[in-house]
């Protein structure tokens, strides 16, 4: 049972557009959600997050939105740019309730060109 | 740097040795956790500790076994490697004042 899903593999966009990565999930115990970014033979580097009693973080080029509701978080990326080029992983987490392990998703390769 | 160290980096191992995977860190965090990264699959936690001594299962734990005799090493045994236990493996750890974890370069492990 898949309990963070990222339904996109992969995801292509030209340098200065916008990149939108897009994520659902399924247990109403998630209170936090997070972003990581992932070089090849690198570990996942933490991006941003965002907790369940916000709808929007806002960090530079990036932003998270969270729908309740829909249960689907999203990350916006402007201007994209080549270095972000990378394997996106987004997870979630029962913070307050079960310790915080992270549940992640399948990740998206985001390729942004020049 | 998060002060996470994993040993070996890369290690190759024959079907049925038992393999021990560690992870070392410097910032004294009290949670620790070991992923798999398997390609259409992400990160799939293996187990995860919460102090010393004190371990849990993960999503995926069939296999596996760990050990935590001292807040900074996280160990990671496979008792009897399989070819489906090829994988990149990542330890995490994290402190008590937020969510977010941080993680190691990863091991990639082949078992032939």
């Amino acid at each position: 049972d898949q309990q963070v899903k990222q339904n996109s593999p992969s995801l292509s966009v030209q340098e200065g557009r916008i990149s939108i990565l897009n994520c659902d999930y399924t247990n109403s115990m998630f209170d936090y959600f997070l972003w990581y970014k992932k070089y090849p033979a690198e570990g996942p580097t933490f991006l941003i997050s965002i907790s369940s009693i916000k709808d929007k973080n806002e960090d530079g080029r990036f932003t998270v939105f969270l729908n309740k509701s829909a249960k689907h978080l999203s990350l916006h990326i402007v201007p994209s740019q080549p270095g972000d080029s990378a394997v996106y992983f987004c997870a979630a987490s029962a913070y307050y309730n079960q310790g915080g392990k992270l549940i992640f998703g399948q990740g998206t390769e985001l390729s942004v060109k020049p | 740097d998060a002060g996470i160290t994993q040993s070996p980096r890369h290690k190759v191992t024959e079907t049925g040795t038992p393999v021990t995977l560690r992870c070392h860190q410097t910032e004294n965090h009290r949670y620790m956790y070991w992923y798999r990264q398997d390609p259409g699959h992400g990160l799939r936690l293996i187990h995860y500790s919460y102090g010393v001594k004190d371990t849990d299962k993960g999503e995926v734990s069939d296999g596996y076994s760990v050990s935590r005799s001292k807040t900074e090493d996280f160990l990671l045994t496979l008792e009897s490697a399989t070819s489906s236990q090829t994988s990149v493996y990542f330890c995490a750890i994290r402190g008590t004042e937020g969510p977010e974890a941080f993680f190691g370069q990863g091991t990639r492990l082949t078992v032939v």
